[in-house]
């Protein structure tokens, strides 16, 4: 496609229960970012890929969470045990980072996640 | 550590008229700075940027305003439409590394 895709779009679980989330960046995009929005909150940074590795991992809220990537393309959210207090929307996005210019950050549409 | 303030959480404005949002920030090694506009249920679209060595940049109806000595900048849009309602996101970055988010303003443009 010719966005960013994530997956599911919404996803509803049981407080306790491990979630994984998926993203899809744009093809040839080597930089990759999660965010998250709570309600009626901004947007929170979470970590940031630049191909496979992550040199900031400084906004996960906590060991419950984690994020991998393979093969410098899809990435997965992992949260484990999850909370109440992690129902939100978590946005992914990629960049091409090319290191003579700046580019912008495309976003997809986010995953919604309720946690009962 | 909220690196990018944005410190109106709304905004309402007549159709026609100009509407500025405000954007602070803290970390004076940001040389990369962008708007972004969010419609519901939709993620965030990149809307207008500018790098530190700027001070201005205009495209169409929406010019951003850089003021590097008191760490501020501001969206411009003229003249503001019902469509342009939405909230609207102020980010920056070191150089094109990780992106600093502020927390919104919902801007909305009345007819």
């Amino acid at each position: 496609g010719a966005g960013v895709s994530q997956s599911p779009s919404n996803k509803v679980t049981e407080k306790g229960k491990d979630v994984e989330l998926r993203c899809d960046p744009i093809s040839g995009h080597t930089a990759l970012y999660w965010y998250r929005q709570s309600l009626g909150q901004g947007l929170e940074f979470l970590i940031y890929f630049q191909g496979n590795s992550a040199p900031d991992k400084s906004g996960l809220p906590s060991d419950r969470f984690s994020a991998e990537r393979t093969g410098g393309s899809v990435s997965t959210l992992t949260i484990q045990r999850t909370q109440q207090e992690d129902s939100a929307v978590y946005l992914c996005a990629s960049s091409p980072r090319r290191a003579t210019t700046y580019s912008p950050l495309h976003f997809g549409n986010g995953t919604r996640l309720t946690v009962t | 550590d909220q690196q990018v303030k944005q410190n109106s959480p709304s905004l309402s404005v007549q159709e026609g008229r100009i509407s500025i949002l405000n954007c602070d920030y803290t970390n004076s090694m940001f040389d990369y700075f962008l708007w972004y506009k969010k419609y519901p249920a939709e993620g965030p679209t990149f809307l207008i940027s500018i790098s530190s060595i700027k001070d201005k940049n205009e495209d169409g109806r929406f010019t951003v305003f850089l003021n590097k000595s008191a760490k501020h900048l501001s969206l411009h849009i003229v003249p503001s439409q019902p469509g342009d309602s939405a909230v609207y996101f102020c980010a920056a970055s070191v150089a094109n590394n990780d992106m600093r988010f502020g927390a919104g303003t919902r801007l909305t443009v009345k007819p």
